[in-house]
């Protein structure tokens, strides 16, 4: 059964480093997400990207992330120079119309 | 502003000792609500989709059955393989719709 991957699973990172979260979405989808939980919180939106373009984004999105499609398969989030407050879960997940698919999440720590 | 709350927070049920969950929602624009299974440290586990009032769904020992206002998860004879933490996200549209999850009911399951 296909699923969505994410690497790394695990990423320590010192604040202010800029860090790259990777995702493999579902191959025949074309909506692709970006998530995030906190410790012992509520899974939070991010970002949504459709057609090469960011479609929607929440608040916590701003300028410091960031996110790609670089080539057919892959999906990424940037954060440009990390906080201890980013310290999370993040998720991706991608759908090919509304049921969303995540995948395992990369868990991140903020040092 | 949308709301999603869910209740209760946590729930131990024996095995065999059947409950509900319950997810109540102010979204305008619903298209769609969305329960999820959610496993310590994994991410959100698809279980089913509720696009009107009066709608259910089934799988395994749960039910899934949507109001204009709440949405229940019914677990008949509950194992305790059926531990885990239930989410349920209204997807409010937006360009594609975006998941607005509640804070979820922990469920646990005693042998």
């Amino acid at each position: 059964e296909p699923e969505v991957t994410q690497t790394p699973s695990h990423q320590v990172t010192q604040m202010g480093q800029e860090v790259i979260l990777r995702c493999v979405p579902i191959s025949n989808h074309l909506y692709f997400y970006w998530y995030r939980q906190i410790l012992g919180q509520k899974v939070e939106f991010l970002v949504s990207f459709y057609n090469n373009e960011i479609s929607e984004k929440s608040e916590i999105f701003d300028d410091q992330f960031s996110v790609e499609r670089p080539d057919g398969s892959n999906f990424t989030l940037k954060i440009r120079s990390t906080k201890l407050e980013d310290s999370a879960m993040y998720f991706c997940a991608s759908s090919w119309k509304e049921t969303q698919y995540f995948g395992p999440g990369t868990r991140l720590l903020v040092l | 502003e949308d709301q999603v709350t869910q209740s209760p927070e946590a729930l131990r049920l024996q095995e065999g000792e059947s409950s509900s969950l319950n997810c109540s929602y102010t979204v305008s624009g619903l298209r769609g609500l969305f329960w999820y299974r959610q496993d310590p440290g994994k991410g959100p586990e698809f279980l089913f989709t509720l696009y009107s009032a009066g709608e259910e769904k089934e799988k395994e020992r749960l039910k899934a059955t949507l109001t204009k206002k709440e949405s229940f998860l019914h677990i008949t004879a509950p194992k305790p393989e059926d531990s885990a933490t239930y989410l349920c996200a209204p997807n409010y549209g937006g360009s594609q719709g975006n998941l607005i999850f509640g804070k979820g009911t922990k469920l646990s399951v005693k042998p």
